[in-house]
């Protein structure tokens, strides 16, 4: 079956313009996740939607920071002007929530240049 | 505060041998464990999990062992093989149930050769 895709794969773009990256999720699953990882680090937690609830935006790095998740499937990350400390891969994962000991299933990630 | 560690940034095994990626913990609260292998330019796969009411979970070659009086839990690979060669990753759901935003360990890369 599908996977969690993303796009674009690999996205560069000049310091100070806005970027808009998308999460298409496993079909059904109801929690969303993005998470980021710049060079040498692990993964970093960035926001998490679960169904209809608010989602936990208590990793975003700052109010630059934003997403959405529209109509409970496709989310969009959106960073706005751009710094060249945004340079990361961000990853998105999806999970079948309400059951237990479902993993988080990752896309291949949006390798993110600023210029 | 780095809740979850792996201090090892790399390991280097000959093909057959035994792996062992090792992982600390400082949350008393985590209850439930994942281990994700990386390769490059693609996104983290699950490859095994462990619940805090085990101490050993088995699939295959993976096997998963969690001491938690120590806060430790490592992951053994039998007999290691070169495909096994990729980055790998503990980690452990922040909110203390088996899902949730997970809080990542900063990785160690193995390289098998053959």
């Amino acid at each position: 079956g599908a996977g969690v895709s993303q796009s674009p794969s690999n996205k560069v773009t000049e310091k100070g313009k806005d970027v808009e990256l998308r999460c298409d999720p496993i079909s059904g699953h109801t929690a969303l996740y993005w998470y980021r990882q710049s060079l040498g680090q692990g993964l970093e937690f960035l926001i998490y939607f679960q169904g209809n609830s608010a989602p936990d935006k208590s990793g975003l790095p700052s109010d630059r920071f934003s997403a959405e998740r529209t109509g409970g499937s496709v989310s969009t990350l959106t960073i706005q002007r751009t710094q060249q400390e945004d340079s990361a891969v961000y990853l998105c994962a999806s999970s079948l929530e309400g059951h237990s000991n479902q993993p988080q299933h990752f896309g291949d990630g949006t390798r993110l240049s600023i210029l | 505060d780095q809740q979850v560690k792996q201090n090892s940034p790399s390991l280097s095994v000959q093909e057959g041998r035994i792996s062992i990626l090792n992982c600390d913990y400082t949350n008393s609260m985590f209850d439930y464990f994942l281990w994700y292998k990386k390769y490059p330019a693609e996104g983290p796969t699950f490859l095994i999990s462990i619940s805090s009411i085990k101490d050993k979970n088995e699939d295959g070659r993976f096997t998963v062992f969690l001491n938690k009086s120590a806060k430790h839990l490592s992951l053994h690979i039998v007999p290691s093989q070169p495909g096994d060669s990729a980055v790998y990753f503990c980690a452990a759901p922040a909110g203390g149930t088996s899902y949730g935003k997970l809080t990542f360990g900063q990785g160690t890369i193995l390289t098998v050769h053959p």
